[in-house]
């Protein structure tokens, strides 16, 4: 069984920094690309961030680039997403999802979500 | 504002038939790109309802049905059940953007 699980939420100030974590098992985590999500309280759901099977290509929505940087480490199946310089409007809850590609991208599976605050 | 367009809400009695719309452009849906459909209960995460305009994964009811035309998708679901009230989400990719998957803004169903 597919399982996601998050981690690393919290409440930070304006400007901090938080660093979350992914720990995936049930299927072969190095073979698939993986994802970060987001929805802001009451919102929709907004794509952050793609990383590749081996961590060599990674794309990011464009409000978070430069700010937020998204990693993995295969041998702990784990997947991780260090935001700094946070605003009030990166308050969401943050979702690792696998991305399956055969054709265009999408998500086959979701974690259950982990919530970022921003304020002072 | 979001690049696929949903209505915001949706509503239909139990038993019935109810359609969610998904309207997109030349530069996502109508450039011929698959749309993926997710279902998020109250409190939970998304699921994934819908994938390749059509395709159910396994365990998802028949009840549920996509479809896709020009630069629009439809979730259809019939025989509406109480468990059902959720939000709804369109997925597709946009060959215009940097970064290339987009949502829709979402529907929430109501199950009156």
């Amino acid at each position: 069984e597919v399982q996601l699980v998050e981690s690393g939420g919290g409440l930070v100030q304006p400007g901090g920094s938080l660093r979350l974590s992914c720990a995936a098992s049930g299927f072969t985590f190095s073979s698939y690309w993986m994802s970060w999500v987001r929805q802001a309280p009451g919102k929709g759901l907004e794509w952050v961030a793609n990383i590749k099977q081996d961590g060599s290509e990674k794309y990011y929505v464009d409000s978070v680039k430069g700010r937020f940087t998204i990693s993995r480490d295969n041998a702990k199946n784990s997947l991780y997403l260090q935001m700094n310089s946070l605003r009030a409007e990166d308050t969401a809850v943050f979702y690792c999802a696998r991305l399956f590609l055969a054709g265009e991208p999408y998500f086959d599976y979701w974690g259950q979500g982990t919530l970022v605050t921003v304020s002072s | 504002q979001s690049v696929l367009t949903q209505p915001p809400s949706v509503s239909g009695a139990p038993g019935q038939r109810v359609t969610i719309s998904c309207t997109g452009s030349s530069s996502n849906i109508g450039a011929g790109y698959d749309v993926y459909w997710y279902q998020q209960l109250p409190g939970t995460a998304p699921k994934l309802l819908i994938y390749g305009n059509s395709n159910r994964p396994s365990g998802v009811p028949d009840r549920f049905s996509g479809s896709k035309s020009g630069t629009s998708a439809s979730l259809a679901i019939t025989g509406l059940q109480a468990e059902d009230e959720a939000d709804y989400y369109c997925q597709s990719y946009d060959s215009s953007l940097s970064g290339p998957v987009v949502f829709g803004g979402g529907t929430k169903l109501t199950v009156l």
